[in-house]
Formats: C-alpha cells, structure tokens, sequence
C-alpha cells in the first residue's frame, strides 16, 4: 500500500512569507503527526491530529499550526517565516496515535529553505 | 530534553554484527523501547520495539535487561546500506522525543 506522502518535497521563502506543507498518511490510519529535523536541534516533535483534533502539541510557537481534514490528511502551516526556520518537515501517520506506542510511519520530508 | 543516551557514533565493516546500547534514562512503567533508522534526507524508519527481554525480527533484534536501563540493538551481518542514525527512544505514544541518535558507519 501507499506510504505517507508530502508535499511539496522542497521549497524556498523568503523572511516573512507563509508556507503550507501537505501530508496524506497511510490509507486507514487516523493519526498524523509533524516533526520538524534541524542539524542543530534534532527532530523536535510539532503536533499531532486525530479525528481532526489537535491531541498533543510540542514546544512551537504560534506560528506553526496545522489542521486535519475528515479524510485524515493534514497541513501544517508556518506564517511570518524566520531563517530559523529552514528545516526538514516531517510527517508521520500512525493508525491510532495518541497513548499508542505503535510503529509511526514518516514521509520523506518537505525541505524547507528560508532566505 | 531526551531521556536516552547513546553512543555519538560507530564504525563497523561489512558482515560483522553491530551492537548499539542506549541508556533508557527515566524509563516510565507505560514506555516502550523503540529503535528508530534514519538516512539522509529521508523519514525516520521504524526498526524494532520491546517491552523488556529479547524481540527479534526480520532485520535486527532488541535485547532488554529486567530493569529496563538499557537496551541493545542488534544488527546482524551489517552491509554498507545500514549506514544510517539509528535513533533509540522510550515511547508513551506519538510524541516521539528523539535523541541525538548514533550514527553507524559501515566500510567494505
């Protein structure tokens, strides 16, 4: 079956614009969660989704929201962006999420350079 | 903050079986222990879970002591594409907190 799919796999902005990133997790799974991966600072975990519920969210400011949709794909979206924010946006879908210690499945990542 | 700590790199050659231990720092009742493989530019692959002793699959196995304070992971007869970050992790749920994992470099 089809693994998780991102779009777009890389983008450039400049300081100040927004960007939106796509995510559609495995077929049947509900859960999507987004990581952002930096040299610096690892992968950090953003958020997570469920029944297009946020249900957990990580140390992120608010400029980096995300939604779900009834069909469990998900965006994030990051506004007024800052050259700190060039990383690689990683999505992961899960069938339950949440409390589940379950295998989380990634995408490959949308590439993200902030000019 | 992550709650594991690993070695910050290894080198093995082809054919020799790698062990890599985590410290499970904190481990809580309800975590699992999760490895994780990484290439470059690519998602995180899921490699192997336990809850404590010995979980082997396809591609590695996980030996976990009764106290849970440390795992292994095991890597049979490594070949030149497991060199990767391989990434160990108490997991509670999706909330994955991700180490600075250990990167295996593996020579011909």
């Amino acid at each position: 079956k089809a693994g998780v799919t991102q779009t777009p796999r890389y983008l450039i902005k400049t300081r100040g614009q927004q960007v939106t990133l796509s995510c559609s997790p495995i077929s049947g799974h509900r859960s999507v969660s987004w990581y952002q991966q930096t040299p610096g600072q690892g992968l950090q975990f953003l958020f997570e989704y469920f029944s297009e519920t946020q249900r957990n969210k990580g140390n992120f400011p608010g400029r980096f929201s995300g939604r779900q949709f009834s069909n469990s794909r998900s965006e994030m979206n990051v506004s007024t962006l800052e050259l700190g924010d060039s990383a690689l946006y990683l999505c992961a879908s899960s069938l339950l999420g949440g409390s589940n210690t379950g295998e989380l499945f990634f995408g490959e990542g949308s590439r993200l350079t902030v000019l | 903050l992550a709650k594991t700590t690993q070695p910050i790199s290894m080198d093995s050659y082809e054919g020799q079986e790698v062990n890599i231990t985590c410290s499970h720092n904190n481990i809580a009742t309800n975590d699992y222990i999760t490895w994780y493989q990484q290439f470059p530019s690519q998602g995180p692959r899921f490699i192997i879970q336990g809850y404590k002793t010995k979980v082997t699959n396809e591609v590695a196995s996980l030996f976990i002591p009764a106290d849970r304070k440390s795992s292994t992971l095991s890597l049979p007869r490594v070949s030149l594409s497991d060199t990767a970050v391989y990434y160990c992790l108490n997991q509670a749920g999706t909330a994955l907190i991700f180490g600075k994992g250990t990167t295996l470099s593996v020579s011909s």
